[in-house]
């Protein structure tokens, strides 16, 4: 069955650190990958997106990500948090020609001034 | 503004008491769905809707009902509520290469 793994369930850093937060999907087809972020008490918002063409996508607020296709990996990436990244944040996949969105079971960030 | 509008907000009920979540978008979208949210569990996509008069269960359906009668509009009906129902609704429209627009929430509580 097509899954999407979020293995970091709740992050916690000092304002400035560095972040990393690991997604990976279980499906052998042409997918498109998604980052949403819920803040507080917020609906789901878009971050970012790939669809195809370079690996490294840059999204909204200094956030990217890299799709490693090897490794059916999406990992969201931001040098220098903020406190006003506190939020919950969701790896989501559709695969190619659906219009299912599959979402992993997100990951809880805390930031800390 | 672009948005999808969910009513109500927060939504305290009994067991076995119907009631209706309502959704409407102002995009002219096509594609509408419900999730709810769980701790732990992520989203789960509960009903979808293609279009007009077209839905199909998600990965959750059991419990739920749908109509698309109009465009605009995607209702979350619970006919018999049950406390595994108390959870976070979302209603999402939109199309999703482009990333879904989400509504703001219902919280449901069932006692």
């Amino acid at each position: 069955a097509q899954s999407v793994s979020q293995h970091n369930h709740h992050v916690i850093l000092s304002e400035a650190a560095s972040l990393e937060l690991g997604c990976n999907y279980s499906y052998g087809g042409t997918v498109n990958l998604f980052w949403y972020v819920q803040y507080p008490g917020q609906h789901l918002q878009l971050l970012l997106k790939y669809f195809s063409g370079d690996p490294l996508v840059k999204g909204i607020k200094g956030f990217e990500a890299e799709f490693i296709k090897s490794k059916f990996s999406f990992n969201l990436r931001k040098p220098s948090v903020q406190w006003s990244d506190t939020a919950e944040y969701f790896c989501a996949v559709n695969p190619y020609n659906t219009d299912k969105l599959i979402f992993g079971t997100g990951t809880r960030l805390q930031v800390f001034p | 503004e672009a948005q999808v509008t969910q009513n109500p907000r927060y939504l305290i009920t009994v067991t076995g008491k119907k009631l209706t979540v309502t959704c409407s978008q102002n995009m002219n979208h096509e594609y509408m769905s419900w999730y709810r949210q769980d701790p732990g569990l992520g989203l789960r996509q509960i009903y979808y809707s293609m279009n007009v008069e077209v839905t199909d269960k998600g990965d959750v359906p059991e419990g739920y009902k749908v109509s698309r009668k109009e465009k605009r509009n995607f209702p979350l009906i619970l006919e018999s509520p049950s406390p595994n129902q108390t959870s976070l609704y979302f209603c999402a429209s939109g199309q999703v290469n482009y990333g879904y627009t989400f509504g703001s929430g219902t919280r449901l509580t069932v006692v």
